[in-house]
């Protein structure tokens, strides 16, 4: 398994401001995934990131808007940019299964407001 | 198109009783399923089945896999309290990567 570690755990934002999201993981994973889960929702990918390379968006994200960083093999952001009262969701990192499983295991998740 | 789907979308049950979540899915190049409990906001990995007919077990919660129905159940027995969550069935797709979830479970239990 993986032990990660996500923050902010929650926030409260402004319309038209942008936050970062952390993730930093335990052990170093060739793969990192982000999620949205929006009220009564499952979780949504939104990007792939791996390191040394551009993330891959799912259709209906654009990096404009959810800009990743992977600097390392244990460390990840996620950036909602010009967010809107429709942002406001968890926010969840995963990584793949350090040992080669199919699983996915997730950080704590952000809860995010925007007002 | 590559699909899950679960069942019921919510139950509400008595503490003690026992409960069965139903996962169907649609995969090309199936390899596994996944179980994941997920209470305020992070999912935490349940089951791995890769397998037909061998269950695997946790305490109170067991699964199984039937690949030739395509399907899976999530057993809770003598349920308690504290296992009221969403119940997240999900299948990997290893060709691209990632991970598809169903809508999940809602489960409450009643004291």
């Amino acid at each position: 398994s993986a032990v990660i570690s996500q923050k902010p755990s929650r926030d409260i934002c402004q319309r038209g401001t942008s936050l970062t999201i952390q993730c930093q993981v335990d052990s170093q994973v060739t793969m990192m995934f982000w999620y949205r889960q929006q009220p009564g929702q499952s979780l949504t990918l939104i990007a792939t990131a791996n390191q040394g390379s551009e993330a891959t968006y799912e259709s209906g994200f654009v990096i404009d808007k959810f800009p990743i960083s992977r600097p390392n093999l244990t460390f990840s952001t996620l950036t909602v940019s010009n967010m809107s009262p429709e942002d406001s969701s968890i926010y969840l990192c995963s990584v793949e299964d350090p040992e080669g499983e199919d699983t996915q295991y997730f950080g704590p998740g952000t809860r995010l407001t925007v007002l | 198109e590559d699909k899950v789907v679960q069942s019921p979308l919510s139950l509400v049950v008595h503490e003690g009783d026992t409960v069965t979540l139903n996962c169907s899915y649609e995969v090309t190049n199936f390899r596994s399923l996944l179980w994941y409990k997920q209470e305020k906001k992070a999912p935490t990995f349940l089951f791995m089945l890769t397998s037909s007919g061998i269950e695997k077990k946790s305490g109170r919660l067991s699964s199984i896999l039937d690949k030739k129905e395509l399907f899976s159940i999530l057993n809770i027995t003598a349920t308690q309290t504290g296992d009221s969550a969403v119940y997240l069935c999900a299948v990997p797709l290893p060709r691209d990567d990632k991970i598809i979830f169903g809508k999940g479970t809602r489960l409450h239990i009643l004291p």
